[in-house]
């Protein structure tokens, strides 16, 4: 059982490049989420999904695009990478609160370390 | 969902308890507590939840006050695999996608 995996693990990027960062879980939960988490900082926020085909803004959503095709896939776009994009990138899936989604918490996968120069 | 606060840092003697405190004193009757932990920017992992009864699994121990304004993590015994940022986070239960907002959370160093 993976769980959650998140592809690349590491990514230098170059200012006004583009690239995704991919996200798979094998647990058939209907929520997913990223969250970006800045040097010594908690997570915030970037998009979430209910389900295959619903996608929302969270708290900082600006300079990211989302799409959710499969319940397995959440990759999340970015278009035009800037310096403040720099940051370690985590997906996150969960089962919705009916299916038990207290009990089990969130999984998280490993996350994506990304340098943007 | 309520505002939490935890103090920034905590040591803690190897094979002691851990007694992590949090502070969410307009915590509303349906929102619950949970704890999670990032162990050395690895994503973070879920610990326990409560709602008003103090509840115990093979990780750790979670106190409740009466009141429901505040709470403690209990680690019974804490050895270095326990160094990580601990957080806090109370929330409804459900809602809108389960989003968890994460604060700053505690930095717990254990030392030998």
């Amino acid at each position: 059982n993976a769980g959650v995996t998140q592809t690349p693990k590491f990514r230098i990027l170059k200012i006004g490049q583009s690239m995704t960062l991919q996200c798979t879980q094998d647990m058939n939960h209907n929520y997913m989420y990223w969250y970006r988490q800045d040097p010594g900082m908690g997570l915030k926020l970037i998009y979430y999904s209910v389900g295959a085909g619903i996608t929302d803004k969270g708290e900082v959503p600006n300079g990211y695009n989302v799409s959710r095709s499969t319940t397995e896939d959440f990759p999340l776009r970015l278009e035009l990478a800037a310096p403040s994009q720099t940051s370690v990138y985590f997906c996150a899936s969960s089962r919705p609160f009916a299916q038990g989604a207290i009990i089990y918490g969130y999984t998280f996968g490993s996350g994506t370390r990304l340098t943007v120069v | 969902d309520a505002k939490t606060t935890q103090p920034p840092s905590m040591d803690c003697a190897e094979g002691r308890a851990a007694n992590l405190p949090c502070n969410h004193s307009t915590i509303s009757g349906n929102e619950y507590v949970y704890w999670y932990r990032q162990i050395h920017s690895q994503g973070p992992q879920y610990i326990i939840h409560g709602l008003k009864n103090n509840e115990t699994n093979e990780m750790a121990s979670l106190i409740i006050t009466e009141d429901r304004k505040s709470s403690t993590l209990i680690l019974p015994h804490a050895t270095l695999r326990d160094t990580a940022v601990y957080y806090c986070i109370v929330r409804v239960a459900g809602g809108a996608g389960n989003m968890l907002t994460f604060g700053g959370g505690t930095r717990l160093m254990v030392k030998p």
